[in-house]
């Protein structure tokens, strides 16, 4: 059983709208939550994090946490093609901040 | 100026040699990993020190070792190289270990094993 979920995509949205990423993670106990994107042969890049129940907000990125549902979203505002990626959702279990990612979500943003 | 470096960028050999991956952190981090993606570019973790200490050490062939002769540096020696070693080697580092510790990845190096 895989321990932190996402859809493989791709995720196609037009430039402007709304993009929204899910992740749901097997691990009840898990307390810190990132996403990350990756572009192409590029590194994974830190774009959020997320400790507790509810929204974070950071620029266009909204980060949702619900840990009674084991459910973390991305949601990317006025999407751009330069938002085309693929965006990983990393999950720490706990202890020696040991990161469980997701395979992640392919994000296609058309003009 | 560079955060987590990592050298080589590519590397190209055959089957049954020996290589070693260099990794640096110039962010004064306590911390440092080595995660490996794969072709379906699933990212794991490998190993991980803190302060020169190995605090996670996953379930990897004992052809792989790390080393980390002081906190900003993590190497990584691989002996006997398999086909299936071919991936994209990844050093991160973060703050501490202490959970929740954002981690700041290095450029990658690109193995292909022939």
């Amino acid at each position: 059983q895989k321990e932190v979920e996402q859809n493989s995509g791709p995720l196609s949205v037009p430039e402007g709208a709304i993009a929204s990423l899910n992740c749901t993670y097997s691990d009840r106990g898990s307390q810190s939550f990132f996403w990350y994107r990756q572009y192409s042969g590029k590194s994974p890049e830190l774009i959020m994090s997320i400790y507790s129940n509810g929204d974070k907000e950071d620029g266009r990125f909204t980060a949702q946490l619900n840990k009674a549902s084991q459910y973390v979203s991305l949601l990317i505002r006025d999407s751009q093609p330069s938002d085309s990626a693929t965006y990983l959702c990393a999950v720490d279990p706990g202890g020696y901040n040991k990161l469980i990612f997701g395979a992640g979500t392919r994000l296609a943003v058309h003009p | 100026d560079t955060a987590v470096s990592q050298t080589p960028k590519y590397l190209v050999t055959q089957m049954g040699n020996d290589k070693s991956i260099k990794c640096e952190q110039n962010l004064g981090h306590d911390t440092m990993y080595w995660y490996k993606q794969d072709s379906k570019k699933f990212l794991k973790i490998m190993f991980s020190y803190n302060n020169k200490e190995l605090i996670i050490n996953e379930t990897v062939p004992n052809r792989f070792s790390p080393k980390s002769p002081d906190k900003a540096h993590l190497n990584l020696h691989i002996n006997s190289l398999e086909l299936g070693d071919s991936a994209v080697y990844f050093c991160a580092s973060s703050q501490g270990a202490t959970a929740g510790q954002p981690q700041h990845f290095g450029d990658g190096t690109r193995l292909s094993i022939l």
